[in-house]
């Protein structure tokens, strides 16, 4: 079973539009954390934000919020008042418990964003 | 401050040479990452080292991969001899020690194509 599932390829949105970018994910382990990456066409990997599993907020950073349901195992990324320069690939990851030796990132397929002018 | 810092940016070399990547981890971090993205299958974790010991190297690909961290500031992915398949984007991260929530913070990555 995939650990981290993004189940959007590609997206379009108007600027200046909220957008939210689906993840789900698989663990068993009680202690996790998540975190979004994006990736512009130039290809850095840039980290964005991220939410422990024991985290009570949702964490927020800037335009970028993270709807956090615990239950449902979803951490979808919501980008507020969209710009131009948001165009990305969006990674969601996961990292599995807490203790040393867990330092393991597993990423989903990516969902290819394009905000349109 | 400086980020991760990979080496050459770009590689083309023929098939059956060795290629040999480079990364500078970020001052006082102590993990280091190497991950390979291609098309196909996506972001994929190689090997990762703590304070220069390798800690899971099980998604090296086989054993024409190695990967060494001499210091807590260098590392090299070596593949020797390099095939076409292996053409893709391998990235170098690092991280701090201390906290589930630290990030990895990743290179440019090195565009590798053997012909």
């Amino acid at each position: 079973a995939q650990k981290i599932t993004q189940t959007q390829p590609g997206m379009f949105v108007q600027e200046k539009e909220a957008v939210t970018l689906d993840c789900t994910y698989d663990t068993s382990d009680p202690s996790y954390g998540l975190f979004w990456y994006k990736q512009p066409s130039s290809g850095e990997m840039i980290f964005l934000i991220y939410q422990g599993s024991y985290d009570q907020q949702n964490a927020t950073e800037g335009r970028y919020s993270l709807n956090f349901q615990k239950a449902r195992k979803s951490a979808n990324l919501v980008i507020s008042a969209s710009q131009l320069g948001d165009s990305a690939m969006y990674f969601c990851a996961m990292r599995e418990g807490r203790h040393f030796g867990n330092e393991k990132l597993t990423f989903g397929t990516g969902t290819r964003l394009t905000i349109i002018p | 401050d400086a980020g991760v810092i990979q080496s050459p940016r770009h590689e083309v070399t023929e098939m059956g040479q060795e290629v040999t990547l480079r990364c500078k981890p970020i001052s006082g971090h102590d993990y280091l990452f190497w991950y390979r993205q291609t098309m196909m299958r996506g972001l994929e974790l190689l090997i990762y080292f703590n304070n220069n010991v390798p800690i899971d190297d099980s998604g090296m690909p086989e054993d024409r991969f190695s990967a060494k961290m001499p210091n807590a500031s260098f590392s090299t992915l070596k593949i020797q001899p390099s095939e076409p398949r292996d053409s893709a984007v391998y990235f170098c991260a690092s991280s701090a020690r201390t906290g589930s929530n630290q990030p990895q913070h990743f290179g440019d990555g090195t565009r590798l194509s053997i012909l």
